[in-house]
Formats: C-alpha cells, sequence, structure tokens
C-alpha cells in the first residue's frame, strides 16, 4: 500500500516549457487535491477533484491544468511554465465519509523554472 | 472566506521540555474541523492531530494535544517531552463542514520547530 505517489520528484523546466506532474493514490480515495507550497506562505489550494470526473478551482488556479484521469489518478499540467510557478507541489487524496475526512499527502514534486 | 494563522514562524524548544504552538483562525461557521500537520526536512506532510469543532474536549494523541479554545477561535498544539525528531515545519489548518464532497485545507503559514539538546 504505497499511499499517494507522485512523480517526478524534482523537475527543472525554461520558461514557457510545458509539462504534466503525475499523482495517483490506491486507498481508493474519492476526492484528490492539488497544492502549491512557497516560502512563507504555507500550502495553498489550486485545484481538487471532489469524485471521480468532476475538479474545480481552488485558490491559485491560473496557469494550471488538471485531469481526473481515473479514479486513482489526478495529473496537473502546466502549460507554459512561468518562473512564478516554481514551487513544491503536493498532491493529496481523502475519502468520503469517515473521521474528519483526513487529507493524506504525497511526497511533493519540487518544480524550478528558469 | 476562512483565514489560518500561525503568529510564530520559529520556535525553539530543549529535549526532554514542552512547547506550544499558536494558531488562531477566523470563520463564520460553528462547525468545521481543525488539524496539525508536521512537515519534516522530507517534506512528507504528516497529520499529528486533529479537532472538531463540536467536541468540547481536546484531542490527544500521544505525546501531542491542543488547547482548543471555540469563542477565541484558537487551536494551539502543545508538544511534551520534545524529542529531537519532532524537530520540523508544523502547520495549522483548517476544514469547513460546509464542503460537500470535498474536503479543502486552508493553512498557515507555519510554525518552524527547532529542537536543541
Amino acid at each position: 500500500n504505497a499511499g499517494v505517489t507522485q512523480t517526478p520528484k524534482f523537475q527543472v523546466l525554461k520558461t514557457g516549457q510545458s509539462m504534466t506532474l503525475q499523482c495517483a493514490q490506491d486507498m481508493n480515495h474519492n476526492s484528490m487535491y492539488w497544492y502549491r507550497q512557497d516560502p512563507g506562505m504555507g500550502l495553498r489550494l489550486i485545484y481538487y477533484s471532489a469524485s471521480e470526473g468532476t475538479t474545480d478551482k481552488g485558490e491559485v488556479p491560473n496557469g494550471y491544468n488538471v485531469s481526473r484521469l481515473n479514479k486513482r489518478e489526478f495529473s496537473l499540467r502546466l502549460e507554459s511554465a512561468a518562473p512564478s510557478q516554481t514551487s513544491v507541489y503536493f498532491c493529496a487524496s481523502t475519502a468520503q465519509g469517515g473521521l474528519a475526512r483526513t487529507q493524506y499527502f504525497g511526497p511533493g514534486t519540487r518544480l524550478l523554472v528558469l | 472566506a476562512q483565514t489560518v494563522t500561525q503568529s510564530q514562524p520559529e520556535m525553539s524548544v530543549q529535549e526532554a521540555e514542552t512547547v506550544t504552538l499558536s494558531c488562531t483562525y477566523d470563520t463564520s461557521e460553528s462547525d468545521y474541523y481543525l488539524f496539525w500537520y508536521k512537515q519534516p526536512p522530507s517534506r512528507q506532510m504528516i497529520l499529528v492531530i486533529r479537532q472538531e469543532a463540536y467536541k468540547q474536549q481536546n484531542a490527544t494523541e500521544n505525546r501531542f494535544s491542543v488547547n482548543f479554545q471555540k469563542a477565541a477561535k484558537s487551536f494551539s498544539l502543545k508538544i511534551s517531552d520534545s524529542q529531537l525528531g519532532d524537530a520540523a515545519m508544523y502547520f495549522c489548518a483548517y476544514r469547513s463542514i460546509n464542503t460537500g464532497t470535498a474536503s479543502k485545507l486552508t493553512f498557515g503559514t507555519g510554525t518552524r520547530l527547532q529542537v536543541t539538546l
């Protein structure tokens, strides 16, 4: 049981390049989330998927797109990377129902945009 | 919108001593959940403790306990018998109960805890 996995762990992009961050969970969770973490700002929600087939914007969605490929996988795409998107990206998932619907986090992807 | 404030960017505690990390939040809701997450240098986010706002009893998990003051909108974390492995960033987080099937979290900016010998 791997929990929440993310690939890649680290990536360097040039401004204008595109890339997709992958996230998968094996806990049969319904909801999945993408956050970014910047120094001094905590984690901010980019997009989330409450259930398979649905996606919604979070607090900072500009410059990103997401795809809920199936119940297990939730990808985050940067179409044209900008230096302001340099950050650490976390994927998380949570079951529907259950005590306080605790979010379980992946190990993070560190992205550097030059 | 809810906000979460952690006013202590850094804290330090000696091994075996007790430390309290502060968190305040702003909400107009009467029911919600609160969490403390730990982020060690590995960057993995680890749930430390959670509190349901409708419960008056403060949550406790081994050496970790909270002081939940609903009227004051305060949710502090107490770490007893601090250990070197407790050194990490600690994030306070809020979750509305009214998010339907989603469980969106609002995080504070974090407190970096150092543990010294």
